[in-house]
C-alpha cells in the first residue's frame, strides 16, 4: 500500500514552458514533504521542501503547493529548461519521525 | 568535498553468497540510511541509524543487515543473496536525526544476484 503517490510515469514538456509535477499521499500524519530530482546513474539530490504549517514554498523556477485537505502536492518548475530532464521523487515523512517515504517518480522530458 | 561515498558502483552475486556495500559521510551526520531503488516502486528505505550504536527497520528490512560502529559508516549487509535483492542501492544522511531535514545522497550500487 503506497503511501505517496505520484500517478504520472512521465511529463513531456515544451522549452520555456509551465511543468507541473503531481503527487499525493494518503497518511495523514505526513507533516514534511520534499522533492528531489534525480539524474541517471546519480544519486537523488534535494530540490525544496514544505512543511505542512505552509501551503506554498517557492525557490527560484521551483514552487511547492501543498493542499492538505486533499492531501496532494505539487511542483511547479517555470520556465522549463533542458536540464531539468531528470526523474522528480515527492518524499513525505511524519512529524518526528525518523523515516522518509518516497513516491515512484515521474520523469520529466523538457523538449528544446 | 566528498558527500556521501558509497563502494562498490557495481557487483555481481550468485544466489547465496554474502556480501556489504559500504556506506561512508564527512559531514558528521547523525542520521543515515539505506534505500533500494527498483522500477516502478520509487526509492524503499531499508533500514536507518539516527546515530552510532543505533539502528532500526525500514519498510523493507528482510534479508538485509545493519550496523553503525562510528559517525561516518554505515555498511548494509546481505547475509545470503536472492535474486528479489537485484536492485539500485543508495545510501543518504542528513543533519538533526533526519527530522524534517533534506538527505544527502550517494551515487548508488547498482547489485545483480544471478
Amino acid at each position: 500500500d503506497q503511501q505517496v503517490k505520484q500517478n504520472s510515469p512521465s511529463l513531456s514538456v515544451q522549452e520555456g514552458r509551465i511543468s507541473i509535477l503531481n503527487c499525493d499521499y494518503t497518511n495523514s500524519m505526513f507533516d514534511y514533504f520534499l522533492w528531489y530530482k534525480k539524474y541517471p546513474a546519480e544519486g537523488p539530490t534535494f530540490l525544496i521542501s514544505i512543511s505542512s504549517i505552509k501551503d506554498k514554498n517557492e525557490d527560484g523556477r521551483f514552487t511547492v503547493f501543498l493542499n492538505k485537505s486533499a492531501k496532494h502536492l505539487s511542483l511547479h518548475i517555470v520556465p522549463s529548461q533542458p536540464g531539468d530532464s531528470a526523474v522528480y521523487f515527492c518524499a513525505a515523512s511524519e512529524d518526528g519521525g525518523f523515516k522518509t517515504i518516497f513516491g515512484a517518480g515521474t520523469r520529466l522530458f523538457v523538449k528544446a | 568535498n566528498a558527500g556521501v561515498t558509497q563502494t562498490p558502483k557495481f557487483q555481481v552475486l550468485k544466489t547465496g553468497q554474502s556480501m556489504t556495500l559500504q556506506c561512508a559521510q564527512d559531514m558528521n551526520h547523525e542520521y543515515m540510511s539505506w534505500y533500494r531503488q527498483d522500477p516502478g516502486m520509487g526509492l524503499r528505505l531499508i533500514h536507518y541509524s539516527v546515530g552510532a550504536g543505533i539502528t532500526d527497520q525500514g519498510e523493507v528490512p528482510n534479508g538485509y543487515n545493519v550496523s553503525r560502529s562510528t559517525t561516518e559508516d554505515f555498511p548494509l549487509r546481505l547475509l545470503s543473496a536472492a535474486p528479489s535483492q537485484t536492485s539500485v542501492y543508495f545510501c543518504a544522511s542528513s543533519s538533526g536525526q533526519g527530522r524534517n531535514q533534506p538527505q544527502h545522497f550517494g551515487d548508488g550500487t547498482r547489485l545483480s544476484i544471478l
